[in-house]
């Protein structure tokens, strides 16, 4: 158990739907990640966040957005949904961001969405 | 832009056989490198880092993997797997250690 948290486990929905994937990191993390996971894009890096403020992109869709709240909890919202977002998403934490690349990331077990 | 490349898709091997997983990377600048794995269902766990210093780094469970800058390369090496390595296994690079690119993964299978 890494100590990082995601809801809900399994989600199905339709297409054009919108979904919110929640997050809690590990107790002291004040950096949160954003992966998807699918079988023909592999592991992509989404987004980060450290202490509520956005710190880097990636190949995040504009049809996505996250935030981290006060409490360091982070949500990922995925609106308009189509097929080609079923997929795994993933939430990491960290300390800090790795600058300097210090400490590591901690994944949680995932969010496997569904839209048929 | 910063990419990585894990050449061998699947890979079996015999149990107590040794294991070599490989990883290219390309990046313009000293990249932190990373290894994880991941079980089935489960989330990815990190077995070894390199950010400098030492380029053989020694990881969890035995892993090691060594950081060869004229390859650009980071394979991941075991000299004895055991039945429980099997899993997927991915290579990853970062900047800063902000962005994190990673490999499509390896999938292993252990043979009794």
């Amino acid at each position: 158990d890494s100590g990082v948290t995601q809801t809900p486990k399994h989600l199905i929905t339709a297409t054009g739907q919108r979904v919110t994937l929640r997050c809690s990191p590990r107790s002291g993390d004040l950096s949160v990640y954003w992966y998807q996971q699918s079988l023909d894009q592999g592991l992509q890096f989404l987004i980060q966040y450290y202490n509520g403020e956005e710190r880097a992109k990636g190949n995040i869709l504009e049809r996505f957005s996250a935030q981290q709240f006060p409490d360091l909890h982070s949500e990922l919202n995925l609106s308009s949904l189509e097929l080609g977002d079923s997929a795994l998403y993933f939430c990491a934490s960290s300390v800090a961001p790795l600058a300097g690349g210090q400490g590591e990331q901690f994944f949680g077990p995932g969010t496997r969405l569904t839209v048929l | 832009a910063q990419s990585v490349t894990q050449p061998d898709i699947h890979i079996t091997v015999s149990e107590g056989a040794s294991l070599e997983l490989r990883c290219n990377y390309s990046y313009g600048a000293t990249p932190y490198l990373f290894w994880y794995v991941q079980s089935p269902g489960q989330g990815l766990q990190l077995l070894l880092k390199y950010f400098s210093g030492d380029t053989l780094v020694q990881g969890i469970k035995g892993f090691e993997a060594e950081f060869k800058r004229s390859q650009s390369s980071f394979n991941l090496r075991k000299p004895s797997v055991h039945w429980s390595d099997a899993a997927e296994y991915f290579c990853a690079v970062s900047n800063t250690g902000n962005q994190f690119y990673f490999g499509t993964g390896t999938s292993l299978t252990v043979i009794p």
